[in-house]
């Protein structure tokens, strides 16, 4: 079955970077591209990024642009999400989910569960 | 940017029907999704393209969209789908998510 096996929870300065991993299986990872998900504690959820697992096209939400890679290893199926110079409120939990393409990102089909990011002092 | 607005929350008594709105400038023009998230759970994709069902999400989940509304409706609601629920559209190429609507069951 398809399974999305996420890194585990993290704790940062301010101003570090984190590196989350989502290692998937049970499908052919080059034909769904992967969209990562974040969730503030008791907040809302806030679209991340998105990349092309073909041909490792990427787009980030515009707030977190200059500060979020997206990568891909095909070779192990899995994707990867940096950010960087971290601040308190980058703190949440962060799904990544594996996503219909037609042509342009589609439905976000099958989520991880999710790596807690801590920023903290 | 592009913003989608839900209510904050609706409820419903067990066996009624509820309905979670979603609004979007042209939301209509393109594709709405949604998603049900029970607490300390991941999201699960309910309804795509406006009105489509993923297999294994049951018939009494439907969608529907309109001009600048999308609706989900949960037929005969269960205390199951107490949960909260998340419109999402992709504006140029970016996804956006409505701000939640947590469904009460009463």
């Amino acid at each position: 079955q398809i399974q999305m096996l996420q890194s585990g929870p993290e704790v940062k300065r301010p101003g570090a970077s984190v590196k989350v991993s989502c290692k998937t299986s049970g499908y052919t990872f080059t034909s769904y591209g992967i969209s990562w998900v974040r969730q503030a504690p008791g907040q809302g959820l806030e679209w991340v990024g998105w990349i092309s697992t073909y041909n490792g096209k990427t787009n980030s939400a515009q707030r977190l642009q200059n500060r979020v890679t997206l990568t891909t290893d095909t070779s192990t199926s899995t994707a990867y999400m940096e950010l960087r110079s971290l601040r308190s409120d980058d703190t949440a939990l962060y799904f990544c989910a594996r996503t219909s393409v037609l042509i342009d990102p589609s439905a976000l089909l099958t989520w991880g569960p999710g790596t807690v990011v801590t920023v903290s002092s | 940017s592009y913003e989608l607005t839900q209510p904050p929350s609706v409820s419903v008594s067990p066996g009624q029907t509820a309905t979670i709105t979603c609004s979007g400038d042209n939301l209509g023009d393109k594709f709405t999704y949604w998603y049900q998230q029970r607490p300390g759970q991941s999201p699960v994709l309910v309804i795509y393209e406006d009105s489509k069902r993923p297999s294994g999400i049951p018939g009494r989940f439907s969608g529907s969209s309109s001009g600048t509304t999308a609706t989900l409706t949960i037929s005969g609601s269960q205390t199951m789908d107490e949960a909260d629920y998340y419109c999402q559209a992709w504006h140029n190429n970016r996804a956006f998510f409505g701000g939640g609507t947590k469904l009460t069951l009463l």
